[in-house]
């Protein structure tokens, strides 16, 4: 079992409001990454972080933005939600290895 | 394009019974493909990776396949259980970046029924 956290499980906001998503790892990785996955489709990486100081766009454009101050800590922030950031947003850390990633329980985002 | 396809979309089957999972990659160049489950709700979890030299490799029920000639996997699991019911995803990852950029299937749902 991997020592990923996300919090929180489940969140349902009006349009308009700035949220968080927090995500912790205790595992001492460097990588971590966010994906965005909605029902029956694939994960999308919308970012991903090599360390600290370190974040990067993937290959979903998002409006979300993240930061990298400790490296066990990546939260992603949404400025102002819409209804079209509804979704499950998961987070991931993987070690240098054979990038093995870990995921997180997954947050469930409801705009309304 | 880098993709990674699976079938079939979902599947029913009775506990107890056996039944095959199957993932066609176009990624390139290779690294390791991996299935990993996910129960509703909850992010995946790894069942196998296998590299490019690995053609099989076995997890409990779980049996993974490799192929990187055809370039395609399958996952089998034996005698199922309920606690089998979960979207499986085939993830593959290629040598082309130091990232280790993962390619997502969309995933097979199955259910198990009593």
């Amino acid at each position: 079992e991997a020592d990923i956290y996300q919090t929180p499980r489940y969140l349902v906001i009006g349009t308009g409001k700035k949220i968080t998503l927090e995500c912790s790892q205790t595992m001492g990785h460097d990588k971590m990454y966010w994906y965005q996955q909605d029902p029956g489709m694939e994960l999308h990486l919308i970012h991903y972080s090599y360390g600290v100081n370190s974040t990067e766009k993937g290959d979903l454009s998002s409006e979300s933005t993240v930061s990298r101050i400790r490296t066990e800590h990546f939260p992603l922030t949404l400025e102002s939600a819409r209804p079209s950031h509804t979704s499950q947003y998961l987070c991931a850390s993987s070690d240098r290895g054979i990038h093995e990633q870990y995921f997180g329980p997954g947050t469930r985002l409801t705009v309304t | 394009k880098n993709q990674v396809e699976q079938s079939p979309q979902s599947l029913i089957i009775l506990e107890g019974k056996n039944c095959t999972l199957q993932c066609n990659y176009t990624v390139s160049p290779f690294s390791n493909l991996r299935w990993y489950k996910q129960d509703t709700g909850r992010g995946p979890v790894s069942l196998t990776i296998m590299t490019f030299s690995e053609n099989t490799k076995s997890n409990g029920r779980y049996t993974a396949t490799l192929d990187a000639d055809t370039k395609q996997s399958s996952l089998h699991i034996t005698a199922s259980q309920l606690s089998d019911s979960a979207s499986y995803i085939c993830v593959v990852s290629d040598r082309g970046s130091t990232l280790g950029r993962l390619y997502f299937g969309r995933g097979t749902q199955l259910t198990v029924w009593p």
